[in-house]
């Protein structure tokens, strides 16, 4: 049971570049979501997924899009990069309602030069 | 607006002490509070959450918390301090009554001494 994980776990772009965050969980659950962690402000949500074929936005879209088309994966794009994007990302996955608690993948480190 | 604080960006204790990391909250509706520690170059692992019922919630690792109503705070606590709790610790709070999304605080760093 591998929990959450996340490929890549490094990344580096050039300003204008793409590439796309892959996130997989294998505990069947039904919630999903995309966190960034900066210094100093905790984690940010930027989208987050209440089923399969469903995404929301969260705190911090823009720049981003995500895509759900298997219940076990989350993908989280970037379709040019800023340096403002340089940041540690984070994907969670909850069984079902707020109520359950999320567990957290292992972190991919992007940055953006 | 929902919000949640942590007042101090890093709590030292000694080895064998009790420690309080200090969470305030705002939010209209019934809170759901979550503690969540973050140990290095790893992600966020769950402690505990308050969603009803008794105000003293006992979470993994020896942690507890209290939910108080009356202050809006939701305080980690644990009896005795051990080294190896030395990490980040996040406070978060459900954003908004009817919503799957949670708001996290800016993280307290508790660096326990031997």
């Amino acid at each position: 049971n591998a929990g959450v994980t996340q490929t890549p776990k490094f990344r580096v772009l050039k300003t204008g570049q793409s590439m796309t965050l892959l996130c997989a969980q294998d505990m069947n659950h039904e919630y999903m979501y995309w966190y960034r962690q900066d210094p100093g402000m905790g984690l940010r949500l930027i989208h987050y997924s209440v089923g399969e074929g469903t995404t929301a936005k969260g705190e911090v879209p823009d720049g981003y899009n995500v895509s759900r088309l298997k219940k076990q994966n989350f993908l989280l794009g970037l379709e040019s990069a800023a340096p403002s994007q340089t940041s540690v990302y984070f994907c969670a996955s909850s069984y079902r309602t707020i109520t359950y608690e999320q567990y957290f993948g292992p972190g991919t480190r992007l940055t953006v030069t | 607006a929902q919000s949640v604080a942590q007042p101090e960006d890093q709590v030292n204790v000694a080895e064998g002490n009790p420690l309080t990391v200090k969470c305030t909250y705002s939010v209209s509706g019934n809170p759901y509070l979550f503690w969540y520690v973050q140990y290095p170059n790893r992600g966020l692992q769950f402690l505990l959450k308050y969603i009803t019922g008794d105000n003293l919630v006992k979470g993994s690792y020896g942690f507890e918390a209290e939910f108080n109503k009356s202050q809006t705070s939701f305080h980690l606590k644990k009896p005795s301090a051990l080294v190896s709790d030395s990490a980040l610790y996040f406070c978060a709070v459900r954003d908004g009554q009817w919503t799957d999304k949670l708001i996290f605080g800016t993280g307290t760093r508790l660096q326990v001494f031997p």
